[in-house]
């Protein structure tokens, strides 16, 4: 089956810790993407990669960072340095027709 | 800059038709989308429409583009409880490939 996994499902994080959330695709997809999803809100950009080892910054990267070093993976990492992190995290990967295909989210808790 | 605006609420009961309504900024975009999200998942593409049309139906869905006024509006026909979930709008500012969200709305179908 082809698709956009994400995991884990649930992950918790401990304050002054780095945690990385795994995104991978087997859509042969180029260009992939990470969202912020808080409730009540839309999604809001973190970084997107159009092609493998390149990324830019979206809306809010600041306490974030990505790395794209094949091209069915693009993990996040959230750092300590990102003060409110508790959100749910949406990877997407986008075809040649410009449509988004979503994983099923990651949902990050601080303890 | 870019805002895309959607009401937070809309409840209808089963077999009703449901309108969701968006309004968006950017006169450039050339796709406008429309995102279904059920608990705790990801997103799901319902539909979308280019910026040359003014109406496009698919099944039960009827998608209403004005560009004078910026605003685009889903219709569902005979609603169903399972079509209970967060709907989102989004534009591609610019004409560009990156997708620039609304804040979503919640549909609640009540039997």
């Amino acid at each position: 089956d082809g698709g956009i996994t994400q995991s884990p499902k649930y992950l918790f994080r401990k304050e002054g810790q780095n945690v990385t959330l795994s995104c991978e695709q087997n859509l042969n997809h180029d260009a992939m993407y990470w969202y912020r999803q808080d409730p009540g809100q839309g999604l809001r950009l973190i970084y997107y990669s159009q092609i493998v080892n390149d990324f830019q910054k979206g809306d809010i990267a600041e306490g974030y960072s990505v790395s794209r070093e094949k091209k069915e993976s693009f993990p996040l990492t959230v750092t300590s340095a990102q003060k409110n992190p508790t959100a749910f995290y949406l990877c997407a990967s986008r075809d040649n027709y410009n449509e988004q295909f979503f994983g099923p989210g990651t949902r990050l808790t601080v303890l | 800059g870019e805002d895309v605006e959607q009401s937070l609420f809309l409840s209808v009961r089963e077999g009703d038709s449901s309108v969701i309504n968006c309004t968006y900024t950017d006169s450039s975009s050339t796709y406008l989308y429309w995102y279904k999200q059920e608990p705790g998942a990801g997103l799901q593409l319902l539909t979308y429409i280019f910026s040359n049309m003014d109406m496009k139906q698919d099944q039960r869905l009827t998608v209403l583009l004005n560009k004078k006024d910026k605003h685009l509006s889903l219709r569902i026909a005979d609603t169903q409880t399972g079509d209970s979930a967060i709907y989102f709008c989004a534009e591609t500012p610019g004409g560009g490939n990156m997708l620039t969200f609304g804040g979503g709305t919640r549909l609640m179908v009540k039997p």
